[in-house]
C-alpha cells in the first residue's frame, strides 16, 4: 500500500516551452502532497507544499509564478514549470502523506526534467 | 534548515550490521524523527519513524536516546542492496500540516 506516482519519469524539452509533472496517490487519499527538486550530488529541497482544494504554499525563494501547483483531487497534484530554461533542469520528486491520520510522507519515483 | 547533523559516508561489510547515527539537539518535544533513505536517481524510501520509544519493524530499528537529542538506525544485517544514502529527518509541524526538511545524509556503502 501507499504507492504514488509520477509521470512521466523523465522529459527533455526545449528552453521556453512549459511541462507539466503528474504526481497521484494510487491506493490511498492524500489531502496534502508535497514538491522537492534534487540537483546532482545534493540532497532534496522542498518547494512546496500543496492541500487538496486549496492555493499551495510555497517555500522561501522559490518562484511561485515559475512553478504552478494545482491539487484539484485527494489523489493527483500537478506541477507546471513554466518558461523551462537549462536551470530549471533536476529531478524533481513528490510525496504524499495520508488524509486521515497521516504520519508518513510516501515518495514518488522522481520525474528527471531536462531543458535544453 | 534540517535540524539533524550525520556522518556524510559510512561502509560496513555485508552481512554485519549497520549503524547510522544522527544527531538532533533542537528536537522539541513532539517532533517525531524519521528516517528515509535514497538509492540512486530513485524517490526516497520510509524506512522508520519514533518520538521517544525504540522502534523496530521489518527494515530496521531505531534506537532514540533518553533525551531525544540522538539517535541511531540499525540494520541488523546489511546486504549489497542496502547502499544507499540514509537521511534522518525530523518531522516539523506547520500549521495543520507537517514538513520534512531534508539535511545531506549519510552515503552508506555496503562491501562484498
Amino acid at each position: 500500500g501507499a504507492v504514488v506516482s509520477q509521470h512521466p519519469s523523465w522529459v527533455i524539452c526545449k528552453s521556453g516551452t512549459s511541462v507539466k509533472i503528474e504526481c497521484r496517490s494510487l491506493d490511498f487519499q492524500a489531502t496534502t502532497m508535497f514538491w522537492y527538486r534534487q540537483f546532482p550530488k545534493q540532497s532534496l529541497m522542498l518547494m512546496a507544499t500543496s492541500n487538496e482544494g486549496s492555493k499551495a504554499t510555497y517555500e522561501q525563494g522559490v518562484e511561485k509564478d515559475k512553478f504552478l501547483i494545482n491539487h484539484a483531487s485527494l489523489t493527483l497534484s500537478t506541477l507546471t514549470v513554466t518558461s523551462a530554461h537549462p536551470e530549471d533542469s533536476s529531478f524533481y520528486i513528490c510525496s504524499a502523506g495520508l488524509a486521515v491520520g497521516w504520519d508518513t510522507q510516501y515518495f514518488g519515483p522522481g520525474t528527471r526534467l531536462t531543458v535544453l | 534548515d534540517a535540524k539533524t547533523t550525520q556522518p556524510t559516508s559510512m561502509d560496513c561489510a555485508e552481512g554485519r550490521a549497520a549503524n547510522l547515527p544522527c544527531n538532533h539537539s533542537t528536537i522539541s518535544g513532539n517532533e517525531y524523527v524519521y528516517w528515509y533513505r535514497q538509492i540512486h536517481s530513485q524517490g526516497p524510501q520510509y524506512i522508520i519513524h519514533g518520538l521517544k520509544n525504540n522502534e523496530t519493524n521489518e527494515m530496521a530499528s531505531l534506537i532514540i536516546t533518553e533525551d531525544r537529542k540522538s539517535s541511531t538506525l540499525i540494520l541488523p544485517h546489511a546486504t549489497l542492496r542496502d547502499t544507499a544514502v540514509y537521511y534522518c529527518i525530523v518531522r516539523v509541524a506547520v500549521d495543520s500540516s507537517y514538513k520534512l526538511i531534508f539535511g545531506s545524509g549519510t552515503r552508506l556503502l555496503v562491501r562484498p
